[in-house]
C-alpha cells in the first residue's frame, strides 16, 4: 500500500543552528499532514499540521512546508535547542479516513 | 492533568496470557484511536471509535484483539492468548471533530 517515508534516519545539528527534517509521501490523495515529536519513553507530541490547500504554515520556532508537486513535506526548526532532541515523525491522512499513516521517523540530535 | 492517560504504563506477561489496557481520552474528545508502535517504527493504526461506536479496524487487529468504548469515554484494548510478536508500545490518541490527534504516554507490553 501507499506509505509515508523519511529521507534521513538521523540528523545531528549544532545548538542554535536551524534544522530541516524531510518527509516524502506517496499517497497523492492525502489532504492533511502532521508532524509529531517523540521523546524516549513518551507518546508522540503534536508539533504542527498543514492541510493540502496550504504550502506553508508557521508555529513557534517551527515551519512546515508542503510541496504537493513532488509530494514532499519538511519541518524546519529555528535555533535548535537541546530539548529538541527526539524522533520526529511525519504522518498523513485523508480527513475522511481519520486514521493517521506514519513514516518511520528521523532521530534529531542537538550537539552542544 | 488534562491530557490522554493510559494504564498500566508497563506490562510484562507470559505468552498465552490475556492482557487489558485502559485509555482515558481528553475530556469531551469524541474520537479515540489505538495505535501500536514497535522499536524504531512509527505508530500503526489499529482501530478508531467515534463516541461508543467502533468505526474502523485495521487488518493488524487480529481476532485476538478486541477494543471497547462502552460509554463513549474511556476505552479498553484486550489481547487474548498473547504472543511474543505482540510485544510493542500500545498508544491511545483522542481528538474532537478534527484529524489532529493527541497521544497518551503509551503502554509498553513485553510478552515473555
Amino acid at each position: 500500500g501507499e506509505s509515508v517515508g523519511l529521507h534521513l534516519p538521523t540528523l545531528s545539528v549544532q545548538e542554535g543552528d536551524n534544522s530541516i527534517i524531510n518527509c516524502a509521501y506517496s499517497n497523492s490523495a492525502s489532504d492533511y499532514f502532521i508532524w509529531y515529536k517523540q521523546e524516549s519513553g513518551k507518546g508522540p507530541q503534536f508539533i504542527i499540521d498543514i492541510r493540502s490547500n496550504m504550502d506553508k504554515r508557521q508555529g513557534q520556532r517551527v515551519t512546515v512546508l508542503l510541496n504537493k508537486t513532488v509530494k514532499h513535506l519538511s519541518l524546519q526548526i529555528a535555533a535548535t535547542q537541546p530539548g529538541d532532541s527526539a524522533v520526529y515523525f511525519c504522518a498523513e491522512s485523508l480527513e475522511s479516513a481519520r486514521q493517521l499513516t506514519f513514516g518511520s521517523g528521523t532521530q534529531l540530535t542537538v550537539l552542544p | 492533568d488534562t491530557g490522554v492517560s493510559q494504564n498500566p504504563r508497563h506490562k510484562i506477561t507470559k505468552r498465552g496470557q490475556n492482557v487489558t489496557f485502559r485509555c482515558d481520552p481528553i475530556s469531551e474528545h469524541n474520537r479515540l484511536y489505538w495505535y501500536r508502535q514497535t522499536l524504531g517504527q512509527g505508530p500503526e493504526f489499529l482501530t478508531y471509535f467515534q463516541n461508543e461506536a467502533q468505526l474502523e479496524k485495521s487488518r493488524l487487529l487480529s481476532d485476538r484483539f478486541s477494543a471497547e468504548r462502552p460509554k463513549g469515554s474511556f476505552s479498553t484494548l484486550e489481547i487474548q492468548r498473547t504472543e511474543q510478536g505482540d510485544s510493542a508500545m500500545y498508544l491511545c490518541a483522542s481528538s474532537r471533530d478534527r484529524v489532529e490527534q493527541y497521544f497518551g504516554p503509551g503502554t509498553r507490553l513485553t510478552v515473555t
